[in-house]
């Protein structure tokens, strides 16, 4: 199975600041496509996770332009730039090469 | 698009329990549905997929003796099955659209709690 392993666990961010989150995975998730099958998930308290990035740098449907993520084959980060405090919650990457699918521990950004 | 989960289950160990995931707003077999569960405080787990077009599943290796994934389309909800429930099986269940077997979870069900208790 490919380990996804995230850090930092705990994040504090003042607000207007710039959060990064960093994702590295035990293989390379680079696909015979080119693109590199990571993706990156929030969820809030309360509800279920929701995209946020998709084969690592493409923003889904309705995620902040704020949100972007960037990396390659082992290493990936998922930045929020000025961050506020509804970008509060627990975010998650997530390897969609192989199955099973395996998520990182998540990582809590919250507003110092 | 929307995931429609049915509601709070509270079991005894060695029960088994019956999830449903009824979907709307899309072509029910044109997309799997996988399952992914978090415990308590926890993170996400994934459990496997359904694909309705072909009633095909994959599960992951844990659950393959325990789970069933299945789907009825007249109604189009996915359905997941666990027998022999333990104490470490309680959790939320989440049920999720995505286009292949290993793409994206673009849409996710509320989720189910599931709590295993004597």
């Amino acid at each position: 199975d490919i380990v996804m392993t995230q850090s930092p666990l705990s994040l504090p961010v003042s607000p207007g600041e710039t959060a990064s989150i960093s994702c590295r995975a035990s293989q390379s998730l680079l696909h015979t496509s080119g693109y590199s099958f990571v993706d990156w998930y929030v969820q809030k308290a309360g509800q279920s996770p929701q995209l946020l990035i998709y084969m690592g740098s493409n923003r889904a449907s309705g995620a902040p332009v704020k949100i972007s993520g960037s990396g390659s084959g082992t290493d990936f980060t998922l930045t929020i730039s000025r961050v506020e405090a509804e970008d509060v919650g627990v975010y998650f990457c997530m390897q969609a090469l192989q199955t099973p699918l395996t998520f990182g521990g998540g990582t809590k950004v919250e507003i110092k | 698009v929307q995931l429609v989960q049915s509601g709070t289950e509270m079991k005894k160990p060695g029960a088994s329990v019956k999830v449903s995931c009824q979907t709307s707003g899309y072509t029910f077999t044109a997309y799997y549905v996988q399952w992914v569960r978090q415990a308590p405080g926890q993170g996400l787990e994934w459990v496997g997929w359904f694909n309705p077009n072909s009633d095909g599943t994959r599960l992951a290796p844990k659950f393959q003796d325990r789970v069933t994934l299945t789907g009825d389309t007249s109604i189009r909800t996915a359905f997941m099955e666990m027998r022999s429930l333990r104490s470490d099986d309680a959790a939320t269940y989440f049920c999720a659209r995505s286009e292949g077997d290993t793409t994206m979870l673009d849409s996710w069900g509320p989720g189910t709690l599931l709590t295993v208790s004597s």
